[in-house]
């Protein structure tokens, strides 16, 4: 059964702790992303990933880290820089040269308290 | 700057049609996509646009207008289940997506 799957679904965390939430695809697709969605706002991009051991910054990239060793997973550390860290985050992949359509996880909430 | 525009909310009648219009301003353009977002889940992809004219699918139907930067989605016969964030985005010369803010549907009985 190919999809995309983020974990876990609910994520608490407190104050100063690094977290890390999990992406993996078994869609064999080149590219990967990671977006932030707030209420009330567009999604917006951390962090892209368009072939294993590179990847590049999006428009709020400061405050989080990943890493793309292998092509089927795209993790994202939400580090203590991030100054409001509290949303839902929303892992997306996609083969690269048709229409480029993003699929996307069922993503994480994760809460700072 | 780059930008989409979209209603924040809009109020139908089951059974009834709506049309739901997106505006953008991009640096280049290689298509228009929707999303559908149910609260508390994932966007799932609903439709893609490159050239102008209308694509349908079964109920759903989108219409792009490259020259006016305007594009519309136009559900059919709605269902209680329609109810939901629709997601405009339209994609970049550098192949990235920007997202407008998204159109919360009601569905009155």
């Amino acid at each position: 059964d190919g999809g995309i799957t983020q974990s876990p679904k609910y994520l608490f965390r407190k104050e100063g702790q690094n977290v890390t939430l999990s992406c993996e695809q078994n869609l064999n697709h080149d590219a990967m992303y990671w977006y932030r969605q707030d209420p009330g706002q567009g999604l917006r991009l951390i962090y892209y990933s368009q072939i294993v051991n590179d990847f590049q910054k999006g428009d709020i990239a400061e405050g989080y880290s990943v890493s793309r060793e292998k092509k089927e997973s795209f993790p994202l550390t939400v580090t203590s820089a991030q100054k409001n860290p509290t949303a839902f985050y929303l892992c997306a992949s996609t083969t690269l040269g048709d229409t480029d359509t993003q699929y996307f996880g069922p993503g994480t909430r994760l809460t700072v308290l | 700057g780059q930008n989409i525009d979209q209603p924040t909310e809009m109020t139908a009648t089951e059974g009834a049609i709506v049309q739901i219009n997106c505006t953008y301003q991009t640096s280049g353009f290689n298509g228009l996509f929707w999303y559908q977002q149910h609260a508390g889940e994932a966007p799932t992809f609903l439709s893609y646009n490159v050239l102008d004219g209308l694509e349908e699918k079964g109920r759903f139907s989108s219409f792009l207008s490259r020259s006016k930067g305007y594009s519309y989605l136009l559900l059919k016969e709605l269902q209680m289940k329609d109810s939901a964030s629709y997601l405009c985005a339209a994609m970049d010369s550098n192949y990235q997506l920007i997202w407008g803010a998204g159109t919360k549907l009601i569905i009155k009985p």
